[in-house]
């Protein structure tokens, strides 16, 4: 079974300084995601990465993806309270038959 | 226009009784798929249909059965609800077994009392 991992789980930041979640996951997948989800609502998607090496930015969000290590990491650039929300790293899998398997997500509080 | 729309949105009822959430996509999209949200916002698939044919399954209750009778139309129906089956459910669709990512309606958030 596909186990994805996120650290932390909780990160509360600081406006203006910056931060970088860590997702790891457990075998080998096709492709990863980024969602962003505020308070009682769906799930906004950020960013997909499909090969090792792949970088995205959007903003002051930049994501990137080491297969080798199974690990992929999203960088916060000067953090501002607009980005307060939950983040969720996900993957799947032909292996798997494509479900898409979430971590735990990380919660973040940006403060002034 | 919403392109993955669930209703209702809000769903409040008794243990014991059966309901029933609907999700339409006007994507274009042939497979969709139920997730689970837990009160710690766990995200845990439940089941997936592509073109009409169930393909995934995980470990639910048999109280859960899913239908869909169109690859625009996925619905979930519970029977006997269970004070455990609180949570928010949340529908998402996708192309070609995720090709085109993953897109998700707003969410049904059940609460059995």
């Amino acid at each position: 079974e596909l186990k994805v991992e996120q650290n932390p789980l909780f990160l509360s930041m600081q406006e203006g300084k910056n931060y970088t979640i860590y997702c790891n996951y457990s075998t080998t997948s096709d492709r990863l995601y980024w969602y962003r989800q505020d308070p009682g609502k769906s799930l906004e998607s950020l960013f997909v990465l499909l090969s090792n090496g792949a970088v995205k930015q959007e903003g002051r969000l930049m994501a990137s993806l080491d297969t080798k290590a199974r690990l992929s990491t999203l960088h916060i650039t000067a953090a501002v309270h607009d980005l307060s929300a939950t983040y969720f790293c996900a993957v799947d899998s032909r292996l798997n038959d494509y479900k898409l398997s979430f971590g735990a997500g990380t919660t973040v509080t940006v403060r002034a | 226009d919403t392109a993955v729309s669930q209703t209702p949105k809000y769903l409040v009822t008794q243990m014991g009784n059966d309901k029933s959430i609907k999700c339409e996509q006007n994507l274009g999209h042939d497979t969709m798929y139920w997730y689970k949200q837990d009160s710690k916002k766990f995200l845990k698939i439940m089941f997936s249909y592509n073109n009409k044919e169930l393909i995934i399954n995980e470990t639910v209750p048999n109280r859960f059965s899913p239908k869909s009778p169109d690859k625009a139309h996925l619905n979930l129906h519970i029977n006997s609800l269970e004070l455990g089956d609180s949570a928010v459910y949340f529908c998402a669709s996708t192309l070609s077994r995720g090709i085109a990512g993953y897109t998700f309606g707003s969410g049904t958030r059940l609460t059995v009392v």
